[in-house]
């Protein structure tokens, strides 16, 4: 069965960088027409999606923060991550990772449980 | 950019069925598919519908989807407790260099 966890620093100073990494078991990160991706819920308002990849290397951003926002995948560990470099108080938020499986949005596959980042000195 | 607009909230009594909006402020929204969340309280997402009216494996046949232009519809009937939760719309914006949009999503209250 598929699942996926969420892993990183509970906090992180403004100006800095966030880093998570979602370690995915269960099935291979590799396997055909499997995406991952990051989406992001700040304390008590709605999801943004925040970025897909697939296993190839092909990236897919959201245009609002594509500018801040890297994600990889390391085929070797089962994993992937992402980065928010310059990050500010409106970067506070519970990152979800999430499985999509046919193209890079369509969530059909399991979510993690989430971490809360906050942005705080 | 599109934005997808719910109501902020919905109620029903057990039994009865229930109604959600979703409204697009752009007509690249009528070229793309709608798919629908359920979040329980202190949960992850979960895939209620895809592609505007398809129900992933599991999805109760209680739960439907609509969409008609730039807006489209979430109905759940025989409303029961286990259905209080807030309720997201989502769609590809193809405008620009397309991005994934959620809607403003809506509280569901079982009374």
């Amino acid at each position: 069965q598929l699942q996926l966890q969420e892993s990183g620093p509970g906090q992180v100073k403004p100006s800095e960088t966030l880093s998570l990494t979602c370690t995915v078991s269960g099935d291979s990160i590799s396997r055909n027409n499997y995406y991952w991706g990051w989406i992001r819920q700040p304390p008590g308002k709605g999801l943004e999606w925040i970025a897909s990849i697939y296993s190839s290397g092909s990236t897919y951003y959201n245009p609002s923060l594509k500018s801040r926002v890297t994600i990889s995948v390391d085929t070797s560990k089962n994993q992937f991550s992402l980065k928010v470099t310059s990050v500010t108080a409106a970067d506070t938020a519970v990152y979800y990772c999430a499985n999509a499986i046919g193209g890079p949005v369509d969530w059909f596959g399991p979510w993690g449980q989430g971490t809360l980042v906050t942005v705080s000195s | 950019q599109s934005v997808l607009t719910q109501p902020p909230s919905a109620s029903g009594t057990p039994g009865q069925k229930v109604t959600i909006s979703c409204s697009a402020n752009t007509s690249n929204f009528g070229r793309n598919y709608v798919y629908w969340f359920q979040q329980l309280p202190g949960t992850a997402p979960k895939l209620l519908i895809f592609r505007n009216n398809q129900r992933p494996t599991g999805v109760p046949d209680r739960v439907s989807g609509s969409k008609s232009g730039t807006s489209a519809s979430l109905a759940i009937s025989g409303l029961r407790s286990e259905d209080e939760a807030d309720y997201y719309c989502a769609a590809w914006d193809d405008s620009l260099s397309g991005n994934y949009v959620f809607g403003t999503g809506t509280k569901v209250t079982v009374l």
